[in-house]
């Protein structure tokens, strides 16, 4: 284990439904981000917060809502999403030093399908 | 923002062979390339990473060159064993942005036994 969980692990969910996806890191780090991993695409970020606070949202659509209580969690919270939100939702973080490697660690990501 | 393209989007080698992966990237300004290594099923681990004051490191069978005039890295693989089948991905980090890291689109190894 990396010291970074989320959960839940594999996720189905209908357009109509509210869920969240949770992550945490036990590692002492201090930026957390989100990425959306899509079948043949790169990586694509779509939130990071340092020190609590978000300093990236890459032209996210609104039904994605993130929330970062403290250093330690972060929570992607969904509504009203579409069949093509489908994907493998990964966490990850980083403790930021000026001038260091910042290696990325990445949780076991949530498997979420959309019907 | 940063452009990271990588070749082949899939590689199939012979246990035993090498195995080299290539990516280039947009931002002069980048200065630390790491390499992730994603299994089925798994999350992906970094493997290797080198940073724009170095033109090549080696860990066992993985090396890792750089070269910032061409704005180009490669991940090369020796020595090649079923355990290295993993999707490969590259990245850049700009200087400007020191927790943000540009992926590429990743590259399929499999190794035929």
């Amino acid at each position: 284990e990396t010291g970074v969980t989320q959960t839940p692990r594999h996720l189905v969910m209908g357009m109509t439904n509210k869920k969240s996806l949770k992550c945490e890191q036990h590692l002492g780090h201090n930026a957390m981000y989100w990425y959306k991993q899509s079948a043949k695409k790169p990586l694509e970020l779509m939130f990071v917060y340092n020190f609590k606070e978000q300093t990236e949202n890459n032209s996210v659509p609104s039904r994605f809502s993130p929330e970062c209580p403290n250093s330690s969690h972060l929570f992607l919270h969904l509504h009203t999403l579409q069949p093509e939100d489908s994907a493998l939702y990964l966490c990850a973080s980083t403790l930021i030093v000026g001038g260091g490697s910042n290696e990325q660690f990445f949780g076991p990501g949530t498997r979420l399908t959309v019907l | 923002g940063e452009n990271v393209e990588q070749h082949p989007s899939t590689l199939s080698v012979q246990e035993g062979d090498s195995a080299v992966i290539k990516c280039t990237y947009s931002d002069s300004a980048s200065n630390y390339f790491p390499w992730y290594k994603q299994e089925l099923g798994k999350r992906p681990q970094l493997i290797i990473d080198i940073r724009s004051n170095v033109g090549e490191k080696k860990d066992q069978r993985i090396a890792v060159t750089l070269n910032k005039t061409a704005k180009h890295f490669s991940l090369h693989i020796t020595e090649t064993q079923p355990e290295d089948s993993a999707v490969y991905f590259c990245a850049a980090r700009g200087r400007s942005n020191d927790y943000k890291l540009s992926f590429g689109a990743g590259t399929t190894v499999t190794v035929r036994a």
